[in-house]
């Protein structure tokens, strides 16, 4: 089965940096996902990672270690608008190729204050 | 526009009565699912489908059906709605297995 982690609730100040964590197990990894969701909304994807290493995509980067089955997400230079919750989601395979099996975290609610 | 569609977006329904949500996308993905979202548990996926005609279980599929017999339609179906059913139905869409556009959501309340 997976088993995946990360915070519940996190506070920070705008214009700062935050880092969400993530940790996984999973039995036939195959990619790491961030979504962000607005209350009330539909989740948006952020980032995707597949090897070890760090993706940088604007004021937002992701970063992955397939070893210690971990990621996180940094959202640099915080805005209002980040107030959101923010997914993680692992893709397995289970054995079944190209299968499209995802799985989400509980996601990290963010609150950014002025 | 590129675009989830889903239908109805509100619902509420009595225990047993069937019912249908529609989900449609305009951008010739091949992949398709189903989710439910409840607090504490987070998305949860009910059903995918590679293509047309393949379609294959998720984490929580007990209760549900679903259908691809076209490209951008990948209805659910709930054959006897139970309380337990009550959620946040998302359905989404990608090309092969990347990121997933997601349709606005269907809150369906079983009484």
């Amino acid at each position: 089965g997976q088993n995946i982690d990360q915070p519940t609730e996190m506070t920070a100040t705008e214009g700062a940096i935050v880092q969400i964590n993530c940790t996984y197990q999973t039995s036939g990894f195959n990619g790491l996902f961030w979504y962000q969701q607005h209350a009330g909304e539909a989740p948006t994807f952020l980032s995707y990672n597949v090897l070890d290493g760090l993706e940088e995509k604007g004021r937002f980067s992701s970063f992955l270690s397939r070893s210690k089955g971990y990621s996180y997400l940094l959202l640099k230079e915080l805005q209002m608008k980040d107030s959101a919750s923010y997914l993680c989601a692992v893709r397995d395979r289970e054995g079944k190729t190209g299968a499209n099996n995802l799985f989400f975290g509980t996601g990290t609610r963010l609150t950014v204050i002025p | 526009e590129a675009q989830v569609t889903q239908n109805p977006r509100y619902l509420i329904t009595v225990t047993g009565k069937k019912l249908t949500v529609t989900c449609s996308q305009n951008m010739n993905h091949e992949y398709m699912s189903w989710y439910r979202q409840d607090p504490g548990l987070g998305l949860r996926q009910i059903y995918y489908s590679m293509n047309v005609e393949v379609t294959d279980k998720g984490d929580v599929p007990e209760g549900y059906k679903v259908s691809r017999k076209e490209k951008r339609n990948f209805p659910l179906i709930l054959e006897s709605p139970s309380p337990n059913q009550t959620s946040l139905y998302f359905c989404a869409s990608s090309l092969r297995a990347h990121e997933q556009y997601f349709g606005p959501g269907t809150r369906l309340t079983v009484t």
